[in-house]
């Protein structure tokens, strides 16, 4: 089975802060995803990675950054926390198939800034 | 029904009873779709995926079904059950240079009841 793991469940960071979300798979999947999810909204990518050292911006990339040193770790970075990122961040990864291909998601990662 | 500010439209059945969940998808060139069950506390899950060319798609107690002429996706539930109890969503992926980005729609709260 395709596991995606995210380093936290639940975090807690002052305005402000930098912080990072980590996402660990373990399929040897060449894309990778960060989503946030907040209520009513459904899921907004905000950057995805489709190979090492490599990334594109998606919906909402503004206050966030990312980084992928290694095929299995995708790492989204809050360069400043603010209020307006508190919400749940969901990592994915899936297959480069043409034509498009499920996606398998972590647990997600609560963050709230305070 | 359509979502109204932060509310999840929602969908209550009795157990036993089929449910039909829908999904409009919003661009023509989607190629894929994909629906994901979201339980409490979870990352999404993988139900069932189709393709542009079928109309069609069953998998075990549920069917998707594509109508492009409309661009209107439904998963139908067989005989639903209190664990079928989850947020569901419609994903659509559209080929060129980001085929293996999906896109959600802001998702249907399913609840069942005993």
């Amino acid at each position: 089975d395709v596991k995606v793991t995210q380093s936290s469940r639940y975090l807690v960071k002052r305005t402000g802060e930098k912080v990072f979300l980590e996402c660990v798979q373990d399929m040897d999947h060449e894309n990778m995803f960060w989503y946030r999810q907040d209520p009513g909204l459904g899921l907004r990518l905000i950057y995805f990675s489709y190979d090492v050292k490599m990334k594109e911006k998606g919906d909402i990339p503004e206050g966030y950054s990312v980084s992928r040193e290694k095929k299995e770790r995708f790492s989204l970075i809050l360069e400043s926390a603010s209020t307006n990122q508190t919400s749940m961040y969901l990592c994915a990864s899936s297959l480069p198939r043409t034509g498009g291909t499920e996606a398998f998601f972590g647990q997600g990662t609560r963050l709230t800034v305070v | 029904g359509e979502s109204v500010g932060l509310h999840l439209p929602t969908l209550s059945v009795q157990e036993g009873d089929n449910s039909i969940i829908n999904c409009a998808y919003s661009n023509s060139a989607s190629d894929y779709f994909i629906w994901y069950k979201q339980e409490s506390g979870k990352g999404p899950q993988f139900i069932i995926d189709i393709r542009s060319n079928m109309d069609k798609r069953q998998g075990q107690r549920v069917t998707v079904l594509l109508n492009k002429t409309v661009k209107h996706l439904s998963l139908q539930i067989a005989a639903t059950q209190p664990g079928d109890s989850a947020v569901y969503f419609c994903a659509e992926n559209f080929g060129g240079g980001s085929n293996y980005k999906l896109t959600f729609g802001k998702g249907t709260l399913l609840t069942v009841n005993p």
